[in-house]
């Protein structure tokens, strides 16, 4: 099976602060995504990688970045963290045209 | 726009009934269609890819109008570990571009 692991389940963080979340996958995938889930607004797409150090803004981007030095990592990036950032965040990763493996999510806290 | 829509429950359901959940999608130009399954606290994860030709994995059938543009799930025998939320994803094209989640339906099965 893929897994997709994300390196932290549960960050608090300060206001003002850097934040990097980790994703790392082991099966050779091209595709990459970071997801934040909120209560009542679902999950939306920040921002995807179909190639190493390819990358394209999802439907949320604003507040964030994203790095693919590697195929197999996927990093997002919070270059100043605001409460309005408390999320969870969830990382997948894919082959063309499937479905998505999801990693375990990172609930943020944003103090 | 993208959109999704789904009927957010929560549907309280008999152990042993069946339950079925519809979806619908905005964008005729949408090209492959899944039901993932999250449960609380938890990542989402591929129930089943959704073919024209409907397709049945034991007790789950899903099936796609394309006219219509809407989705839909049928769990037969419902079992108390059926309970969880369920989410209609989209994807719009062959790319790498990120799916399209609905807000996911809550379903609880009662024994």
């Amino acid at each position: 099976d893929v897994k997709v692991t994300q390196s932290s389940r549960y960050l608090v963080k300060r206001t003002g602060e850097k934040v990097f979340l980790e994703c790392v996958q082991d099966m050779d995938h091209e595709n990459m995504f970071w997801y934040r889930q909120d209560p009542g607004l679902g999950l939306r797409l920040i921002y995807f990688s179909y190639d190493v150090k390819m990358k394209e803004k999802g439907d949320i981007p604003e507040g964030y970045s994203v790095s693919r030095e590697k195929k197999e990592r996927f990093s997002l990036i919070l270059e100043s963290a605001s409460t309005n950032q408390t999320s969870m965040y969830l990382c997948a990763s894919s082959v063309w045209s499937y479905g998505y493996t999801f990693g375990s999510g990172t609930r943020l806290t944003v103090v | 726009r993208k959109e999704v829509e789904q009927d957010p429950g929560p549907f309280n359901v008999p152990e042993g009934a069946t339950v079925a959940f519809n979806c619908t999608y905005s964008n005729s130009a949408s090209q492959s269609f899944f039901w993932y399954r999250q449960d609380c606290r938890k990542e989402p994860k591929l129930l089943m890819s959704v073919y024209s030709s409907g397709n049945e994995d034991g007790r789950f059938t899903a099936q796609l109008n394309r006219a219509s543009q809407y989705i839909s799930l049928l769990i037969r025998d419902s079992k108390l570990s059926d309970s969880a939320t369920y989410l209609c994803v989209v994807k719009m094209g062959g790319g790498a571009d990120g799916l399209t989640f609905g807000k996911g339906t809550h379903l609880i099965i009662q024994p």
